[in-house]
């Protein structure tokens, strides 16, 4: 069953904007994680936060966790051409061995 | 290795033929996940193993589809009788643990059958 769902389906920026994508989700976790993925191929783990975390940062990116609304934000500061991918939320449930659910992510142009 | 190993990279077969998709994940990883992928779709699970064994079984789409993992590394989807509906790409992540640590994830196999 779908999880994690990413808003928007697909947004486009220039280049130096800043991108939001968000994640809303229905279980209760134990962390959530963003991922991206370029031309359809293997995914790359961007961030993970911890259901005790708040807001994390990496680089350019930054990462916002809400609990109580089941909702997590992902900001791209300054983006790049080369941040052009889609980008997927996942989530995992707060049993002891919970896989993890991905959305269907968000695909995110920047032009240059 | 360094990275999360998939083979073949891309697969065409025909309807009805059985395929074996390969993959080899980072060494001392424990856990190992399939995934597929259809066109502009997220990811669908399909099964994990810890170790060698597979507690969640409950993505297999159906009975033709099985996976095994040896020696607590090399792990193997097998697809028999293929479908047009297989068509997707299959995709490999491992990872240090179940809990708590991000995926690395091969470049998948992209199963076309025709």
């Amino acid at each position: 069953s779908q999880q994690g769902e990413e808003d928007p389906q697909a947004l486009s920026i220039q280049e130096g904007e800043n991108a939001t994508m968000n994640c809303s989700y229905k279980t209760s976790i134990n962390n959530l994680q963003w991922y991206r993925q370029n031309s359809g191929r293997g995914l790359v783990h961007l961030i993970l936060i911890r259901s005790n975390e708040r807001e994390k940062h990496s680089g350019r990116l930054r990462v916002t966790l809400d609990t109580s609304k089941k909702s997590s934000s992902l900001l791209i500061t300054a983006s790049r051409a080369a941040d052009t991918a889609s980008y997927f939320c996942a989530t995992d449930g707060d049993s002891e061995y919970s896989t993890l659910t991905f959305g269907k992510g968000t695909m995110l142009l920047v032009s240059p | 290795g360094a990275g999360v190993s998939q083979s073949p990279s891309n697969k065409v077969t025909e309807k009805g033929k059985d395929v074996e998709l390969r993959c080899d994940p980072i060494s001392g990883h424990t856990a190992l996940y399939w995934y597929r992928q259809s066109l502009g779709q997220g990811l669908e699970f399909l099964i994990y193993f810890q170790g060698n064994s597979a507690p969640d079984k409950s993505g297999l789409p159906s009975d033709r589809f099985s996976a095994e993992r040896t020696g607590g590394s090399v792990s193997t989807l097998t697809i028999q009788r293929t479908q047009q509906e297989d068509s997707a790409v299959y995709l490999c992540a491992s990872s240090l643990e179940v809990v708590d640590y991000g995926y690395t994830f091969g470049s998948g196999t992209r199963l076309t059958v025709v």
